[in-house]
């Protein structure tokens, strides 16, 4: 299977909203609600942001949230802090496998 | 509280084999399914191969690129996660994490452990 796909890099200036696409497949994203996300600072383990599309961990911030439509799932960022500032990924169940995304920078102005 | 440690990393010259190992506490690893992903460096997130738990009989599914080369197993005495790791490549060279698996992806994550494949 093909990596999903995501935009190389985001930004917005504190306080504004940011949206991340990750586009898949009908076979992955598009087939099941087992879309996540994660945000990776620079040399440390990806964490959890949200699960099951929309979900959200225990201790994630509220301002944190993700939506899906058709074989996109997108993770909004509103409100954005400085402390954001990192790589995210997305990820879907397909099948016995997992496929990511390519990642996402994104860059707080 | 959920925690995962990964070690055995090392430098292996190509065609090596190496063993990484990873220390679960907080929950029982038989009764989870477990995960192995791997970030090259500057890249993004590849995922290596997941284990079942035990409880739905324990199948091992990999990724294409180390399907035959690399293991997935545990030991349930020492409550361990183990990734072995043999004919290897240049192109393995990587970060390795364990995380558990839940909700049709990885969940919790350790630190990583990091193989080089180098002559």
């Amino acid at each position: 299977q093909s990596a999903l796909t995501q935009p190389p890099s985001a930004s917005g200036s504190p306080g504004q909203s940011v949206t991340i696409s990750c586009t898949g497949t009908s076979s992955d994203v598009g087939a099941y609600n087992h879309v996540s996300w994660y945000q990776q600072h620079p040399g440390k383990a990806p964490k959890l942001m949200i699960y099951e599309v929309s979900e959200r961990p225990s201790g994630v911030p509220d301002r944190f949230s993700g939506s899906k439509s058709g074989n996109t799932a997108s993770l909004t960022v509103s409100g954005v802090q400085t402390e954001d500032e990192a790589d995210y990924y997305c990820s879907s169940y397909a099948g016995n496998s997992v496929i990511f995304g390519g990642g996402t920078r994104l860059t707080v102005l | 509280e959920v925690q995962l440690v990964e070690s055995g990393g090392a430098l292996v010259k190509p065609g090596g084999s190496l063993r990484l190992s990873c220390a679960a506490s907080g929950f029982t690893v038989s009764n989870v399914y477990m995960t192995w992903v791997r970030q090259a460096p500057g890249k993004g997130l590849e995922w290596v191969g997941r284990i079942e738990s035990k409880t739905v009989g324990g199948r091992i599914h990999y990724a294409a690129p180390v399907r035959d080369r690399f293991t997935i197993s545990g030991d349930n005495s020492k409550n361990t996660l183990y990734l072995q790791m043999n004919s290897l490549k240049a192109e393995d060279t990587a970060v390795y994490y364990c995380t558990t698996y839940d909700y049709g992806g990885p969940f919790y994550w350790g630190q990583g452990t990091l193989v080089t494949v180098s002559s």
